[in-house]
C-alpha cells in the first residue's frame, strides 16, 4: 500500500514563527502537491513539485514556500505564520504520468494563535 | 482554469436508500476523475479512478461513471448505511507545466441516519 505521512496531525504555532510541514511517500513517487483545505471553499493547491528541487506556485502561494531536496519528501514552510493560515493541511502524491492515482496523507491541522 | 462543481452540498437519508452524488467540470480536456472519501478531521481516501477513456468504475457498492463530453460525473451509491457518512469529494486532472494537477470540487456532505 502507498504510504503518504504528514509529520504531524496537530500543531498550535504562535504568530510569526517559522513552521514546517512535512510530508513523506514511500512510493517513488515523482508528483507532490500540498493543498489547504478550508470550510466552504475546499481544497485548494498552495505549490506541487514533480521532480526534486522542482516547485510550481499553485493557486493561493503567497506566504508560503516548500522545498524538495529528496525525491520522497516534500516540505512546507510558513515563513512568519498569520492567524489566517489556520487550516487543514494535506499533502498528496502521484506517480509520473497521467493515468494514475493521488494518494493522501493524514493531514495537519495547524492553529495559528 | 478548470472548475470543478459538485452538487448537492450536502445530504441526508435513510438507511437502505440509493443515492447518486454530481460532480461537473468545466474543462473536459481530462486525462482521469478520481472520487474520494473524507472523514471529519481526516485526510482523503481514494475510492474510484476513472480514466478519460472509460465510462464507469464499479466497487463493491459504488458506482462511478463519466461522460467527458458534457464534463460530468456521478457516483452511485447502493443500498446506503450509516457508515457511508462522510464527505465526497471529486477532483479532475489536467496537465499545468509538466505535471498533472488534481483540481476538487467543494465536496458533498453525506449524512446516512438509521
Amino acid at each position: 500500500d502507498v504510504k503518504v505521512t504528514q509529520s504531524s496531525r496537530y500543531l498550535v504555532k504562535r504568530t510569526g514563527e517559522k513552521v514546517f510541514l512535512e510530508c513523506v511517500q514511500d512510493m517513488d513517487h515523482e508528483n507532490m502537491f500540498w493543498y489547504r483545505q478550508d470550510p466552504g471553499l475546499g481544497l485548494r493547491l498552495i505549490y506541487f513539485s514533480y521532480d526534486v528541487k522542482m516547485k510550481e506556485k499553485g493557486d493561493i502561494p503567497e506566504g508560503y514556500s516548500v522545498s524538495r531536496e529528496k525525491k520522497e519528501r516534500f516540505s512546507l514552510i510558513l515563513e512568519s505564520a498569520s492567524t489566517n493560515q489556520t487550516s487543514m493541511y494535506l499533502c498528496a502524491s502521484t506517480p509520473g504520468g497521467i493515468n494514475t492515482e493521488a494518494f493522501f496523507g493524514q493531514g495537519t491541522r495547524l492553529t495559528v494563535v | 482554469k478548470q472548475e470543478v462543481t459538485q452538487i448537492p452540498a450536502a445530504l441526508s437519508v435513510p438507511e437502505g436508500e440509493n443515492l447518486v452524488l454530481n460532480c461537473s467540470f468545466t474543462d473536459s480536456a481530462i486525462y482521469n476523475l478520481q472520487w474520494f472519501r473524507q472523514d471529519p478531521g481526516k485526510g482523503l481516501t481514494s475510492l474510484l479512478l476513472i480514466q478519460s477513456s472509460q465510462r464507469e468504475q464499479t466497487s463493491g457498492r459504488l458506482n462511478a461513471s463519466l461522460d467527458k463530453s458534457s464534463g460530468r460525473s456521478t457516483l452511485y451509491i447502493a443500498a446506503s448505511q450509516p457508515g457511508d457518512s462522510a464527505t465526497y469529494l471529486c477532483a479532475v486532472r489536467n496537465r499545468s507545466g509538466g505535471s498533472y494537477i488534481p483540481t476538487f470540487g467543494r465536496g458533498t456532505s453525506l449524512i446516512v441516519h438509521p
